[in-house]
């Protein structure tokens, strides 16, 4: 069963400019998760889609928005970019059957403002 | 607002020894406790969770215990070898339909 996928791999924007990322979930899962990972910063919750809903949203300002398609891809939006917002935007995908609700990260975007 | 917190923030082993890492947790509703390991340039993977019905589980040279009472788990690897090298995560969470709080990582570092 592939893995999750996202794309592109890499970015590069210039401040101001708006960013569209996508997440391919494993086939079958429900629940798209992202976050953003910086330098010493860990991992921090952006949100999460569940049959095409947000179902929990993190801190962020609302530049960061995303959405979840009927077959359960997801995309998030980031608008107005700042310097600040260079990071590796990770998404994970869950199945949420069952008890089931581990979650598998994709390799991640790596994105660069400059 | 519920928490996670994991010590050390580095750890340095031999190889051939053991390595911990633990958490504390806050939310004393949480039942699901997800370890997940992080090579560079790779997104996290998950490597062995446990959920609250369970006080330990092992899956070959890692474990990982849970004491409910005291809301912390570790992480146990036995007999270290180089590829151990990464970033490891804690994360704890309710279950479905809540998300994951993370903790801040552990940079564990194989010395040969």
């Amino acid at each position: 069963k592939a893995g999750v996928t996202q794309t592109p791999r890499y970015l590069i924007k210039t401040r101001g400019q708006q960013v569209t990322l996508s997440c391919s979930p494993i086939s079958g899962h429900r629940s798209v998760s992202w976050y953003q990972q910086t330098p010493g910063q860990g991992l921090q919750f952006l949100f999460e889609y569940f049959s095409e809903t947000q179902r929990n949203k993190g801190n962020f300002p609302g530049r960061f928005s995303g959405r979840q398609f009927s077959n359960s891809r997801s995309e998030m939006n980031v608008s107005t970019l700042e310097l600040g917002d260079s990071a590796l935007y990770l998404c994970a995908s869950s199945l949420e059957v069952g008890g089931d609700y581990e979650q598998y990260f994709g390799p991640g975007t790596r994105l660069t403002v400059t | 607002g519920e928490n996670v917190e994991q010590h050390p923030s580095t750890l340095s082993v031999q190889e051939g020894d053991s390595a911990v890492i633990k958490c504390t947790y806050s939310d004393s509703a949480s039942n699901y406790f997800p370890w997940y390991k992080q090579e560079l340039g790779k997104g996290p993977q998950l490597i062995i969770d446990i959920r609250s019905n369970v006080g330990e589980k092992k899956d070959q040279r890692i474990a990982v215990t849970l004491n409910k009472t005291a809301k912390h788990f570790s992480l146990h690897i036995t007999e270290t070898q180089p590829e151990d090298s990464a970033v490891y995560f804690c994360a704890a969470s309710r279950g479905s339909n809540y998300q994951l709080i993370w903790g801040a990582g552990t940079k564990l570092i194989i010395k040969p």
